[in-house]
């Protein structure tokens, strides 16, 4: 078992709709989290971090469920500048060394 | 601001062939990182290290070996390169703990 797993998609959705990404994480110790965007060919880039109590950034809401050890990404209003590689990561041990889902492919079309 | 720079970009290498893959940082960040990226696969940790002059390995170290002569530098050296190696090397610093990562744009490397 992988020890972050996502659903790599893809998700195709409607401009304006709302789409939700889950992510598992298999070790009970994992302390930090974050949600990192990644376009083709390009380098992950930061889109949030992922706090106990939940955040919201704009459109974007991420959640922390540690007893069922999930998080998850809600993304309202979607645009077709959302489209995307979503990739979850999740920080175990010392320096910070982030282990990440294979990505969740998110195509917004008209 | 720079952030995390790779260096080359892109690069075709023969099988057996050696090569280094270097990544500066300027946010003064203790730790660094070196992951491949393959389809299907994610992003896998090689190697990381946090601080200068200290290196360790991670999930896919075999064939690959690092230095941190400098807290700025991190390298990833191929002394003999496999097709299996074809992939895309992201090189990411952090600091403190539980900071996220910050990510340079990338190596391409092809192994022939």
């Amino acid at each position: 078992r992988k020890e972050v797993e996502q659903d790599p998609g893809p998700f195709n959705v409607p401009e304006g709709a709302t789409v939700a990404f889950n992510c598992t994480y298999s070790n009970s110790a994992s302390q930090s989290f974050f949600w990192y965007r990644q376009d083709c060919r390009k380098e992950p880039k930061l889109l949030m971090s992922v706090y106990s109590s939940g955040n919201e950034d704009g459109r974007f809401t991420a959640q922390l469920n540690r007893a069922s050890q999930y998080i998850s990404l809600l993304i309202r209003d979607s645009k077709l500048s959302d489209s995307a590689t979503y990739l979850c990561a999740a920080s175990t041990g010392t320096a910070s060394k982030l282990t990440f889902g294979t990505g969740t492919r998110l195509q917004v079309t008209l | 601001n720079a952030g995390v720079t790779q260096t080359p970009k892109f690069r075709v290498l023969k099988t057996g062939q050696s090569m280094t893959l270097l990544c500066a940082q300027d946010m003064n960040h203790e730790y660094m990182y070196w992951y491949r990226q393959d389809p299907g696969m994610g992003l896998r940790l090689i190697h990381y290290s946090v601080g200068e002059g200290t290196t360790a390995k991670g999930e896919v170290p075999d064939g690959y070996n690092v230095s941190r002569l400098k807290k700025q530098n991190f390298l990833l050296g191929l002394e003999s390169a496999a097709p299996s190696q074809t992939s895309v090397y992201f090189c990411a610093s952090s600091y403190p703990i539980g900071s996220p990562l910050h990510f340079g744009n990338g190596t391409r490397l092809t192994v022939t």
